[in-house]
């Protein structure tokens, strides 16, 4: 298994502009999640989904659209980048169930310049 | 929703035991305790898991106090690879899968 992949490592983004990060997981999971972490602080919740057609807001969803068609890929976009979303972007699986192990991917750098 | 504290860091010898400690003093009944880790530029990584009971895993062990207002991650021989900041994490069986980072501890292991 590839596990829990990222799209592109890194990039860097114009005021304005727009891009979407992608996450893509072959455990067959259900939950999906984006969560961005800010330099020297810990993860926030962004976005999550409970499968596929089913997506919710975390803690900080301005700014940022998400779909789940398909249980493997959960694309996160942005719709006008702002240097505020400047960040390293996770994402994050795992099955249904109480608790659960969350897998997570290796991150995308994103400067918005 | 019940918070954690932590150390902001900690620093352990090579092959010596290490004891993270967390505070959750307000935890409700139903609340799980997870302990994740992040290595340098990496995503983080799944540690353990608790309840009431101690819990054992081929990573750690975590220890949990008798009335559930603490909890201590325990790295039973810390090598160089352990170095990662180290969060502790409530969560409660609504939204097990929602998880509250805060800003952990950072473990330094020193050779």
């Amino acid at each position: 298994n590839a596990g829990v992949t990222q799209t592109p490592k890194f990039q860097v983004l114009k005021t304005g502009q727009s891009m979407t990060l992608q996450c893509a997981q072959d455990m067959n999971h259900e939950y999906m999640s984006w969560y961005r972490q800010d330099p020297g602080m810990g993860l926030r919740l962004i976005h999550y989904s409970v499968g596929a057609g089913i997506t919710d807001q975390g803690e900080v969803p301005n700014g940022y659209n998400v779909s789940r068609s398909t249980t493997e890929d959960f694309p996160l976009r942005l719709l006008s980048a702002a240097p505020s979303q400047t960040s390293v972007y996770f994402c994050a699986s795992s099955y249904s169930g109480n608790p659960v192990e969350q897998y997570f991917g290796p991150g995308t750098r994103l400067t918005v310049t | 929703d019940a918070k954690t504290t932590q150390p902001n860091s900690m620093e352990s010898n090579e092959e010596e035991p290490v004891h993270l400690p967390c505070n959750h003093s307000t935890i409700s009944g139903t609340d799980y305790i997870h302990w994740y880790r992040q290595l340098p530029s990496q995503g983080p990584e799944y540690v353990i898991h608790g309840l009431t009971s101690n819990v054992n895993n081929r990573m750690a062990s975590l220890a949990i106090a008798e009335d559930r207002k603490s909890s201590t991650l325990i790295l039973h021989r810390a090598t160089l690879r352990d170095a990662a900041v180290y969060y502790c994490i409530l969560t409660y069986s609504g939204s097990a899968r929602q998880l509250t980072f805060g800003s952990g501890t950072q473990l330094t292991v020193l050779p």
